[in-house]
């Protein structure tokens, strides 16, 4: 059972609209995200972390998280093709240290 | 600049073939990790190095086994590849294992296992 979830698993959005990427888990041991973000035949890279409840901004992206219900989302605004990658949260189990990825969401923004 | 670098980028084996991959990084991070990326499973993690001979399993380590003689090198070893090892395979390093650290991962490596 994927011990973090990702939805959607593809979305497209037009040039300069908003994209929202969701991540949920169900164990309680997941208390810090993180985002990744991965271009095509490319390793991931880091986009940003989120520890605290509220909103993370980072330049056109934005980060939410929600403890009570393990929620976490980023949300893309003024989206550009160069945004058109797999985009993976990912999170420490407090319990066990090793690192979990979602399966990805994977964004097309489209010019 | 910090880089993560990974040799072969690309391998074709044979069944049964023992396996070699290299990760190299030049931050003297303490943490490595070796993850494989397989189409709708998104990163496994196979093994977390914490430094020179000290390693951990993740959680997909049967098949695997890792080296890391020097901070700075962390190998991957498939003895007898299967073709279910076929996969990218990506290796990561951190400054700490500590949960602030971002992971810098390197560019892959495609095997294919015939």
């Amino acid at each position: 059972q994927q011990k973090v979830q990702q939805s959607p698993e593809s979305l497209s959005v037009p040039e300069g609209g908003m994209a929202s990427l969701n991540c949920t888990s169900s164990d309680h041991n997941f208390q810090y995200f993180w985002w990744y973000r991965q271009h095509s035949g490319e390793g991931p890279k880091a986009l940003m972390s989120i520890f605290s409840d509220g909103d993370k901004k980072e330049g056109r992206f934005t980060a939410h998280l929600n403890k009570a219900s393990l929620h976490v989302s980023l949300h893309i605004r003024d989206s550009q093709p160069s945004d058109s990658a797999l985009y993976f949260c990912a999170a420490p189990h407090t319990g066990y240290q090793n690192f979990y990825f979602g399966k990805g969401t994977s964004l097309t923004v489209i010019p | 600049d910090m880089k993560v670098t990974q040799m072969p980028r690309y391998l074709i084996k044979r069944m049964g073939e023992n396996v070699l991959l290299e990760c190299g990084q030049d931050m003297s991070h303490e943490t490595m990790y070796w993850y494989r990326q397989d189409p709708g499973l998104g990163l496994q993690l196979i093994y977390i190095s914490y430094d020179v001979d000290s390693n951990s399993e993740g959680d997909i380590p049967k098949g695997y086994r890792v080296s890391r003689k020097k901070r700075e090198h962390f190998s991957l070893i498939l003895d007898s590849a299967k073709t279910n090892q076929t996969s990218v395979y990506f290796c990561a390093s951190s400054p700490s294992p500590r949960v602030l650290d971002t992971q810098y991962f390197g560019p892959g490596t495609r095997l294919l296992v015939l």
